[in-house]
């Protein structure tokens, strides 16, 4: 069972422009809302991450929007550049419950920055 | 400082042959984790381990065991590898559960 279904499966999008990645998720005790950024042939690393007590962070030209009522996130990259040409996973998880400390990851999405 | 380490990076089996991943961390943290990596599913969680001595199944247990064999170190052991087990490996470890967790750089395994 996927209970967090993210999209795109891939992007493209020119220098300079916005990237946009979307996730869904169904557990509403998820309370952790992490984006793990993964290069070829290395391993995930945390880019930024959200609790629900806020709507929105932005961290340089990063930005997590959250809305918990429709139970969606999304990772906004502004200003693209190729170097951000990468693997992006959304990722959720809980404080308590069986989902504890355990991070259930989205399918990922392949974003290629065109120079 | 290290970070996580995982050896071996790469590892061809033939189906029903044994093999044990290692994973240490050098960042004193509690919590360690397994997931696999397979085209288009993202990264699923296989077993975890909370705190030193504790260990507990993730989403895809099954063909798999772990021992935590101190703080630093988190194995992942196949017992009778199957071809649906070809994937990459990523240990993970979080100062404690609920935390940023850091990543190594993987095996990737294939079972012919």
């Amino acid at each position: 069972q996927q209970q967090v279904k993210q999209s795109p499966q891939s992007l493209i999008v020119q220098k300079g422009g916005i990237s946009i990645i979307n996730c869904a998720y169904e557990n509403t005790a998820f309370d952790y809302f992490p984006w793990y950024q993964q290069f070829p042939g290395k391993g995930p690393a945390l880019l930024i991450a959200i609790r629900p007590d806020v709507s929105e962070k932005k961290e340089g030209r990063f930005t997590i929007s959250f809305n918990k009522s429709a139970k969606q996130f999304s990772l906004h990259i502004m200003d693209s550049q190729p170097g951000d040409s990468a693997t992006y996973f959304c990722a959720a998880s809980s404080a308590g419950g069986t989902s504890y400390g355990k991070l259930t990851f989205g399918q990922g999405t392949i974003l290629t920055v065109h120079p | 400082n290290a970070g996580v380490t995982q050896t071996p990076k790469f590892q061809v089996l033939k189906t029903g042959q044994s093999m044990t991943l290692q994973c240490a961390q050098d960042m004193n943290h509690n919590s360690m984790y397994w997931y696999r990596q397979d085209p288009g599913m993202g990264l699923r969680l296989i077993y975890y381990s909370a705190s030193e001595g504790t260990t507990d199944k993730g989403e895809v247990p099954n063909g798999y065991n772990v021992s935590r064999l101190n703080k630093r170190e988190f194995s992942l052991r196949l017992e009778s590898a199957a071809p649906s087990q070809t994937s990459v490996y990523f240990c993970a470890s979080s100062e404690i559960a609920y935390n940023e967790q850091f990543f190594g750089p993987g095996t990737r395994l294939t079972v012919l």
